[in-house]
């Protein structure tokens, strides 16, 4: 039959609050994450990335948080924009170079 | 900048085509990697590719195959085109065990 698309997970804040998304992984053996935004017709840019000997990295407004005990990544964005708005995924590697991709979380950013 | 460049943003094509999507980087990128996305489904890896002329089929191969004659160029090929096809497709590179770079993407419909 046909295969029906699954809802995707949203999130919806005040422009200037902080953002959390979360990604839970099933992997034990992926040792490398990365966080990418993907905005409408676009492909997905890279924000972020952690490797498994960190838990916790910060760029320009964002901070990924890595839990390897209960597998579960977090992207936090300080002082969300309406610019933040988009789709953000969560993608792992186990040292293979094969880059698996979650299913995606849609943030949006009410003025 | 990396730039990864795929050859039609828009394709329409009928049930039984071979269909060739075509993706250039120019950053001599090891990994080249085809995606589709799906409403819903997030990114599914189709193929990718380590090295020239090498590949290791990603978690949705079926009807699909894939060329790498040059380290810039990788090819994704749909044998003979069905409606299930009916996708958004997505190259990506990278070099080993770093982010992977992506194109704008290619919305093939197929009809």
């Amino acid at each position: 039959g046909e295969s029906v698309g699954l809802h995707l997970p949203t999130l919806s804040v005040q422009e200037g609050d902080n953002s959390i998304i979360n990604c839970a992984y099933s992997n034990s053996a992926s040792d490398y994450f990365i966080w990418y935004k993907q905005e409408s017709g676009k492909g997905p840019q890279f924000i972020i990335d952690i490797r498994s000997n960190m838990d916790k990295r910060q760029g320009q407004r964002v901070t990924v948080l890595l839990n390897k005990t209960v597998k579960h990544l977090s992207l936090q964005i300080a002082a969300t924009q309406p610019g933040d708005s988009a789709v953000y995924f969560c993608a792992e590697k186990d040292g293979s170079e094969k880059l698996v991709f979650g299913k995606g979380t849609k943030l949006t950013v009410n003025p | 900048d990396v730039k990864v460049t795929q050859s039609s943003r828009y394709l329409v094509k009928r049930t039984g085509e071979k269909v060739f999507l075509e993706c250039v980087q120019d950053m001599d990128h090891e990994n080249m990697f085809w995606y589709r996305q799906d409403p819903g489904l997030g990114l599914r890896l189709i193929y990718f590719s380590y090295d020239v002329k090498m590949k290791e089929k990603g978690d949705i191969p079926e009807g699909y195959s894939v060329s790498r004659e040059k380290k810039e160029r990788f090819s994704l090929i749909l044998e003979s085109a069905s409606t299930n096809q009916t996708s958004m497709y997505l190259c990506a590179s990278s070099l080993v065990n770093t982010e992977a770079f992506f194109g704008q993407g290619t919305r093939l419909t197929v009809v």
